[in-house]
């Protein structure tokens, strides 16, 4: 898998936008981008993915540079409920194999 | 989503004894489930790669005598901890993978394990 890059911490205002960068430059033509988050003491949570084109759903945005060598996943109106570390995974997609996970961003939803 | 359960949530054990955790999917039949341990402040790692009816492939460095994984159906896969020691504890998740047409994994809630 393709290796991404995270800062390592960011802060939000409730009710504000999170928007949560990654840098994968060396995202292989076949390589989906993915986003996990995991809260506190529990099993990480899909929130979307994307190979080229913009993606929205329920959760969030995820918005994928037009080189794909960086993307960011919005979530447009933060929560407390959305504090946790969100992971930016690179792989094929249905290739059937374990998340590659790197360290993620913590993300801090403040009142 | 998938429902997946694990059980027991947390267990706090003496040093030298076994554990076994299950993992569950409630809603779908499983083909691969995988097992990540995670320490505390640190990412998930990879154990190992759990196949309905066929043996697990073991992550290099974990040992696969210690970590008993058996699959014995669609819908559950159990860990043993085997002569379990405090470096064992670590907070255990289960994955499944494979929901026809989804390409997302789902993850158990976790098991927090505690070794005296």
């Amino acid at each position: 898998d393709a290796k991404t890059t995270q800062p390592p911490s960011m802060d939000c205002a409730e009710g504000r936008a999170a928007n949560l960068p990654c840098n994968h430059s060396t995202i292989s033509g076949n390589e989906y981008v993915y986003w996990y988050r995991q809260i506190h003491s529990q099993g990480p949570q899909y929130i979307i993915h994307g190979l080229k084109n913009n993606e929205t759903n329920e959760m969030a945005s995820l918005i994928i540079t037009e080189d794909r060598k960086s993307s960011t996943l919005i979530l447009p109106h933060a929560t407390l409920r959305d504090t946790a570390v969100y992971y930016c995974i690179v792989r094929p997609r249905n290739s059937g194999y374990a998340l590659n996970f790197g360290k993620g961003t913590s993300l801090l939803v403040t009142p | 989503g998938a429902v997946v359960s694990q059980h027991p949530s947390w267990v706090i054990c003496k040093s030298g004894t076994s554990v076994k955790i299950e993992c569950r999917s409630l809603d779908f039949q499983a083909t691969t489930m995988f097992w990540y341990r995670q320490f505390p402040k640190q990412s998930l790692m990879l154990m190992a790669t759990s196949n309905e009816g066929s043996k697990a492939t073991y992550e290099q460095g974990v040992e696969k005598d210690k970590f008993l994984i058996n699959h014995a159906s669609l819908t559950l896969s159990t860990l043993t901890v085997t002569s379990a020691h405090p470096e064992d504890s670590s907070f255990y998740i289960c994955s499944l993978v494979g929901l026809a047409g989804r390409d997302e994994q789902f993850f158990g809630p976790g098991t927090r394990l505690t070794v005296l």
